[in-house]
């Protein structure tokens, strides 16, 4: 596709329940962000994939948030034992090459909204 | 570490009208500056940025934005303000030669009024 998707767009679940949450970048970009945005906030780092690997993950805030990107494309956000303050958008970007020179531009999906009750 | 205050959480303002959204920025090194809009249902996108060089950075759609590095300022302005810019805009800056994880601030929500 031409750009960032993300599903599913609304995620609602009940407290304790296991949610995963897909992110599919743009075709080439090796480098993808998970970004947490509660109502009122500012998008909240969360990990850095380059490629496979997790590059970066000091933004999750507890082990219940895990993040894949197996093959180096497609990602998913899986967060175990939700919890009521874990409703928020989730975002994930997309940019091309290597972190490091701090002018890779990221391009965002949509955002999964995830409501825990 | 660096941080972002957006000091303005909503602007409103009549079409046709100037308008600033203010951001300040703290780091104990260089930065770069970024500002992002949010249109309503769609994902952020990059308005413009400051990397080096002249400190008045320019988006295609009339925004300019000027670093005051003495101030620690990157506020966001236009002249001429349409009732399609009302978003939500983000500032936010990351370090030089550091992993490209921005820190953003909390956004304004720009409300343009016929």
């Amino acid at each position: 596709g031409a750009g960032v998707s993300q599903t599913p767009s609304n995620k609602v679940t009940e407290k304790g329940k296991y949610v995963e949450l897909r992110c599919d970048p743009i075709s080439g970009h090796t480098a993808l962000y998970w970004y947490r945005q509660s109502l009122g906030q500012g998008p909240e780092f969360l990990i850095y994939f380059q490629g496979t690997g997790a590059a970066d993950d000091s933004g999750l805030p507890n082990d219940r948030f895990f993040a894949v990107r197996p093959e180096g494309s497609v990602s998913t956000l899986k967060i175990q034992r939700t919890e009521r303050g874990d409703s928020a958008v989730y975002l994930c970007a997309s940019s091309q090459g290597t972190s490091g020179s701090g002018d890779n531009e990221q391009f965002f999906g949509p955002g999964t909204r995830l409501t825990v009750l | 570490a660096q941080s972002v205050t957006q000091l303005d959480s909503q602007v409103p303002v009549f079409e046709e009208a100037p308008v600033e959204l203010r951001c300040n920025y703290s780091s104990s090194v260089s930065v770069y500056l970024f500002w992002y809009v949010q249109y309503p249902n769609q994902g952020l996108q990059l308005l413009l940025k400051y990397l080096s060089g002249s400190t008045l950075v320019e988006s295609i759609n009339g925004f300019e934005a000027e670093f005051n590095k003495s101030q620690t300022s990157f506020h966001l302005r236009k002249p001429s303000v349409h009732i399609s810019d009302t978003a939500e805009y983000f500032c936010a800056v990351t370090r030089w030669g550091g992993s490209y994880i921005p820190t953003f601030g909390r956004g304004t929500s720009l409300i343009v009024h016929p």
